[in-house]
C-alpha cells in the first residue's frame, strides 16, 4: 500500500458529462501529481500542485482541471467527456523537497469509461 | 526534448529464462533520475528502481539487476530466472531535474512468462 489513496476506482459515465476524481496523498506529502495512462497515448504527465499552487503542466487539455485543497488533497475535473477520454487516471504524491520530489508514490488508479 | 524509448513491445519466455528489458534515453540534462515500475494486471504502478545520473553501478536487488550505461544512455532490466509472477508491463522513465520533477515515461515493455 502506497499510503495514496484515489476514489473512486471505478467510473462510468456518457459523453458530454463531468466527473471529479479524488486523490488523498501520503500523509505529510505536498506534491501530487496527475498522469492518464490510456491505450493511444501510454503514460503521460498532466499536471502537478505543490502546497496548493500550480507547480508544473504536462498535455492537460483544456476541458480538464485540477487542484489541490488546504489539506493537500487534490482533484482533478474532467468536462465535456469524450470517449477518448477514457483511461487510467493515476495519483502519485511525494514530499515536494528538492530531490526528494524523485520519490513519487502511486495510487491504485481510476479507470474512467466514457460510453 | 526529453524521451524514453523502449522498443520492445511484448516479449514471452518460459519460466526460468533470463530476460532483458531495454530501455534507451534521451536528455540534455546532466543530472536526472531513471526509473523502473512494474504494472501487474490488477493496474498499480510498483516503484521498482530510481538511479541518479552520476551513479553508474549497476545493481542488483534479489533476481532483478539493472545496467546503466550513460555512454549509450541505456538503463536496461533483467530478470533472472522470471517467475509466472513477473508477469506485468515494465515502464521505464526518465525525471528532467527542472521544478517539477515529473516523470516521462517510456511505452512500456508487457512481459509474459509462461509456466
Amino acid at each position: 500500500d502506497s499510503g495514496v489513496t484515489q476514489t473512486p476506482k471505478h467510473l462510468i459515465t456518457a459523453t458530454g458529462q463531468r466527473v471529479t476524481l479524488r486523490c488523498s496523498p501520503r500523509s505529510g506529502d505536498l506534491s501530487v501529481y496527475w498522469y492518464q495512462q490510456s491505450l493511444d497515448q501510454g503514460l503521460q504527465f498532466l499536471i502537478q500542485y505543490y502546497n496548493g499552487e500550480e507547480r508544473a503542466k504536462g498535455n492537460i487539455l483544456e476541458r480538464f482541471s485540477a487542484q489541490q485543497f488546504p489539506d493537500l488533497h487534490s482533484e482533478l475535473n474532467l468536462s465535456s467527456l469524450e470517449l477518448g477520454d477514457s483511461a487510467l487516471y493515476f495519483c502519485a504524491s511525494s514530499v515536494g523537497r528538492g530531490q526528494k520530489d524523485t520519490e513519487a508514490f502511486f495510487g491504485q488508479g481510476t479507470r474512467l469509461t466514457v460510453v | 526534448a526529453q524521451k524514453v524509448t523502449q522498443a520492445q513491445t511484448e516479449i514471452s519466455v518460459v519460466e526460468k529464462e533470463d530476460v532483458t528489458l531495454d530501455c534507451v534515453y534521451e536528455t540534455r540534462d546532466t543530472t536526472y533520475y531513471l526509473f523502473w515500475y512494474k504494472q501487474p494486471p490488477s493496474g498499480e504502478l510498483v516503484f521498482l528502481i530510481r538511479r541518479n545520473s552520476f551513479d553508474e553501478q549497476n545493481e542488483i536487488s534479489g533476481r532483478y539487476s539493472w545496467n546503466f550505461q550513460k555512454s549509450t544512455s541505456s538503463f536496461n532490466f533483467t530478470i533472472t530466472a522470471s517467475q509466472v509472477v513477473d508477469s506485468a508491463v515494465y515502464f521505464c522513465a526518465l525525471t528532467p531535474m527542472d521544478s517539477s520533477y515529473k516523470l516521462i515515461f517510456g511505452s512500456g515493455t508487457r512481459l509474459l512468462v509462461r509456466p
